[in-house]
Formats: structure tokens, C-alpha cells, sequence
């Protein structure tokens, strides 16, 4: 089944404004990774964050992690034109699957910077 | 300095022919992992090899999908007998492994997809 759910499935903001971005998913997990998808290119690694870690940041970009809820959220600050595309957030098995570094994708959300 | 490749770009296959996707892995991975993504959707995990070896194809028809990654040369994804249900962007991602020094977790690298239409 489906392991990550983002919300909202599409976001349009101003720009210069932040962009919040919500991954829930089902089972346990040893980390989390955020990606980015511009338009008929493939996915770009964003961030990743251990299931010991709570918050981590990498530029203008925040991930946060809560595994009590089994969520995270994607922050990105002082958006711009160029933020414009698709975010998955992106899940491995956890322990049971150790060593299994197969990832399973959410659904995504479509980010639209509005200049 | 090149990243992943495959190749072709766009593939068009009339129903009932043969596609055959290529993937070559960034330098010093071992692992590649298959995905297809319908439009407007994620991407939904196919299987995950390393050289030689099906790590995990749970995300694999049962029929007509084969993915083999040989020891030399690239990865294939082989699609038998296509159907129009086939059209899809199918991406390729290598990543070095799991590191037991990183408590794993590797990012995967992408290639930009091969666009398969199935008429």
C-alpha cells in the first residue's frame, strides 16, 4: 500500500512567501527523504532525515519529523519562481526491511510560485 | 561527472511489441532501482536490483516485466507484448547501497525518465 500521503496535493503561494508542505505515512521507518520533480525531469534528492532526528534544515529548506504521528513536513522559506514543481516525500521499510534501501513515494504536492 | 542515464528519451511501441529501457548508473553504484509514474501521480516502485541480483521486485507484474542489471553493461527494463495500460514515464535511480557507516539511507539518484506511449 501506499506508504506516504502528502497534503495538500497542490499549493499555490506568492512569492516570497513560505510553503508548507505535510507527509503522513503508515508503518515504521528508518529515514525520510523529501524530493523535487520540475516538469518531465526526474526527481531530485532534497533532504533526508533519520527517524532519531526531529528537525533538520539544508539551505531554505526545514523538514521536521514527528514518528509518534508518522509525519513530516517540508518547509520551504522565502519561496521563489524557480520552487515551481512537484514534492514527494519518500519513505524506507523501517526495521523489518533492514537493509532494503527500496524507497516508496507519496503522492505528491504541486507547488506554484506565483512571481 | 555524469549522473544516470537512460536511454531512450520517448519510446513508442505499437500494442503487442517489445519495449527495452536502459539504465546506466551513476559512477560507483551498485544498485538501481525501477519506477513507473502514471501523470499527476508518484511514483509507484517496480524493483530494486544490484549487480546480478533481484534485491526486491515486489512491485512487479507478474507477467511480461523483466528487469535484469548484468554484471557488465546497463541496467534493461524489458516490457513484452505492450498494452496501451504500459504508457508511462519509467525512471531509473542508482545509489551506491546501503552503508552500514551511514546507518543507510542512501538518497537515490534519478535519471530523467523514458517516456514509453503505447499506441
Amino acid at each position: 500500500s501506499q506508504q506516504g500521503e502528502e497534503d495538500p496535493q497542490a499549493l499555490s503561494i506568492q512569492e516570497g512567501e513560505n510553503a508548507t508542505m505535510n507527509c503522513s505515512y503508515k508503518t515504521s521507518i528508518n529515514n525520510l527523504q523529501w524530493y523535487r520533480q520540475n516538469s518531465g525531469r526526474g526527481l531530485v534528492h532534497l533532504i533526508l532525515i533519520r527517524s532519531n532526528e526531529r528537525e533538520k534544515h539544508s539551505g531554505r529548506l526545514r523538514v521536521t519529523l514527528d514518528t509518534s504521528k508518522k509525519s513530516s513536513s517540508l518547509l520551504i522559506t522565502a519561496s521563489r519562481a524557480a520552487d515551481t514543481a512537484s514534492y514527494f516525500c519518500a519513505t524506507d521499510g523501517g526495521w523489518w526491511d533492514f537493509g532494503n534501501e527500496k524507497l516508496t513515494f507519496g503522492t505528491g504536492t504541486r507547488l506554484t510560485i506565483i512571481p | 561527472n555524469a549522473g544516470v542515464m537512460q536511454n531512450p528519451r520517448h519510446l513508442v511501441r505499437r500494442r503487442g511489441q517489445e519495449a527495452r529501457l536502459r539504465c546506466s548508473p551513476m559512477k560507483g553504484h551498485s544498485h538501481v532501482y525501477w519506477y513507473r509514474q502514471l501523470p499527476e501521480e508518484g511514483l509507484k516502485f517496480m524493483v530494486y536490483l544490484q549487480k546480478e541480483n533481484i534485491i526486491d521486485e515486489s512491485g512487479m507484474p507478474k507477467e511480461r516485466f523483466s528487469a535484469e542489471f548484468p554484471k557488465e553493461g546497463p541496467s534493461i527494463l524489458r516490457i513484452q507484448q505492450v498494452v496501451r495500460g504500459d504508457s508511462a514515464a519509467y525512471f531509473c535511480a542508482s545509489s551506491p547501497g546501503y552503508q552500514e557507516d551511514r546507518g543507510g539511507g542512501s538518497p537515490l539518484h534519478f535519471g530523467n525518465g523514458t517516456r514509453l506511449t503505447v499506441t
